[in-house]
């Protein structure tokens, strides 16, 4: 079965710091993984997603995911945090193109000035 | 292109009475849509999937009979929470794949739900 560990359920750094956000998942198959952010009482909005493709995944606002098998992990990095970044992120995974995703618990990032 | 609009987003009911939230793909068709739940601080849990022109299939632990899902159109789907209870007060969230982006899926806005 598969499953979703985010590790760190809050995670908080200062504007201008490079955020990194941990997302490890099991699968018995090549997965789709993504990465969600969700900002208080909307909707889920796509950051980026790894399919197979290349490893490196660049997303929106600047944030990239490296997949890396060997460490099963799929972490969120962004050079530069900026106060807008403040939401709940979630790292989901599926085995099949058009399947139901399996969430994490979500990594609520803060942003200090 | 790939939006999915979810109605109402916000709306508060009584105890014992029923709330109906709509999912529509505004832009693609849809054979399956998926209906999830959050509970506040808590990440999405998938409720159920829902299957255009046939029955749904619904996770363990979710009565079939309290959340009724119908998806009568290739662009509608609907969950309606019958009887509702405060312990049924979360926020509901759908989505869909078009046919030709099937490895990403596309949610609505999401519904709070308040069962007062």
């Amino acid at each position: 079965a598969q499953s979703v560990t985010q590790l760190g359920s809050h995670v908080s750094v200062s504007e201008g710091a490079l955020v990194l956000l941990r997302c490890n998942y099991s699968s018995s198959v090549p997965p789709y993984l993504f990465w969600y952010v969700q900002y208080p009482n909307q909707g889920l909005q796509l950051l980026l997603k790894y399919t197979s493709a290349a490893t490196l995944v660049k997303g929106i606002n600047g944030f990239e995911a490296e997949f890396k098998k060997s460490e099963t992990s799929f972490h969120l990095t962004k050079p530069s945090a900026h106060m807008s970044d403040a939401a709940e992120y979630f790292c989901a995974v599926s085995d099949q193109a058009g399947t139901a995703l399996i969430f994490g618990k979500g990594t609520t990032l803060s942003v200090s000035s | 292109g790939a939006v999915v609009s979810q109605h109402p987003s916000r709306v508060i009911c009584k105890s014992g009475t029923s709330v109906k939230i709509e999912c529509r793909s505004l832009d693609f068709q849809a054979t399956t849509m998926f209906w999830y739940r959050q509970f506040p601080k808590q990440s999405l849990m998938l409720m159920a999937t829902s299957n255009e022109g046939s029955k749904a299939t619904y996770e363990q632990g979710v009565e079939k009979d309290k959340f009724l899902i119908n998806h009568a159109s290739l662009t509608l789907s609907t969950l309606t929470v019958t009887s509702a209870h405060p312990e049924d007060s979360s926020f509901y969230i759908c989505s869909a794949s078009p046919a030709n982006k099937r490895a990403e899926a596309f949610f609505g806005q999401g519904t709070r739900l308040t069962v007062v």
